[in-house]
């Protein structure tokens, strides 16, 4: 069956802190990891990782793929109050030929000042 | 461009009514996709279509039909609500293709009573 599963739950850190939160997938016939960062209503694209150990990074934001342990982290560096969301890890389904999409529960990330 | 939008924003319903929930793009996407969104559950498919006049169940589609008329539109159906379709409703699209992100819509949160 396949399946997303993200790690801690929740997180709480304070302004500057650096947060790695983490993903491990088995989805059948492998192609893609999609991250998304969701505040409140709409998910937003953060990343979609195809290939191992490649590391994608936008702004203080940066995620990686290791495809050997099925695993992905997101790391967000000198983190600010406004990173505070719900961060989900996704995978295509099937193969992805229809680009069906499995997400893992997400990450609750509070920021405090 | 507006993107994704959904209608209503909210809806309050008593079981056994029906409704349908309106789901627009003006991105010339191909795949297009209806989630429910649950505490706890993450992101579930309902239904998917991958073009005008064509749907497809997705991981939790009882109680629920879709029809997509025209490429930019795909409806989601409730013919008798229920209380276990509480919950906040996505509309995503994509083009298509096996790596293309989905843009998600802002929601439709609905309780039924």
């Amino acid at each position: 069956e396949d399946k997303v599963v993200q790690s801690p739950l929740s997180l709480v850190v304070h302004e500057g802190d650096t947060v790695t939160l983490n993903c491990s997938y088995e989805v059948t016939n492998f192609r893609s990891l999609l991250w998304y960062k969701q505040e409140k209503k709409a998910p937003t694209f953060l990343f979609m990782l195809t290939s191992s150990g490649i590391e994608k990074k936008s702004g203080r934001l940066s995620s990686i793929l290791d495809k050997k342990e099925l695993f992905s982290i997101l790391n967000i560096t000198a983190t600010q109050t406004g990173d505070s969301a719900v961060y989900l890890c996704a995978g295509p389904l099937y193969g992805g030929a229809t680009n069906k999409l499995i997400f893992g529960t997400g990450t609750l990330l509070a920021v405090q000042p | 461009n507006a993107g994704v939008t959904q209608t209503p924003k909210f809806r309050v319903l008593k079981t056994g009514q029906s409704m349908t929930l309106l789901c627009a793009q003006d991105m010339n996407h191909e795949y297009m996709y209806w989630y429910r969104q649950d505490p706890g559950m993450g992101l579930r498919l309902i239904h998917y279509s991958v073009g005008e006049g064509t749907t497809a169940k997705g991981e939790v589609p009882d109680g629920y039909n879709v029809s997509r008329l025209k490429k930019q539109n795909f409806l989601l159906g409730l013919e008798s609500a229920a209380p276990s379709q509480t919950s906040v409703y996505f509309c995503a699209s994509c083009h298509r293709g096996m790596y293309n992100e989905q843009f998600f819509g802002p929601g439709t949160r609905l309780t039924v009573l």
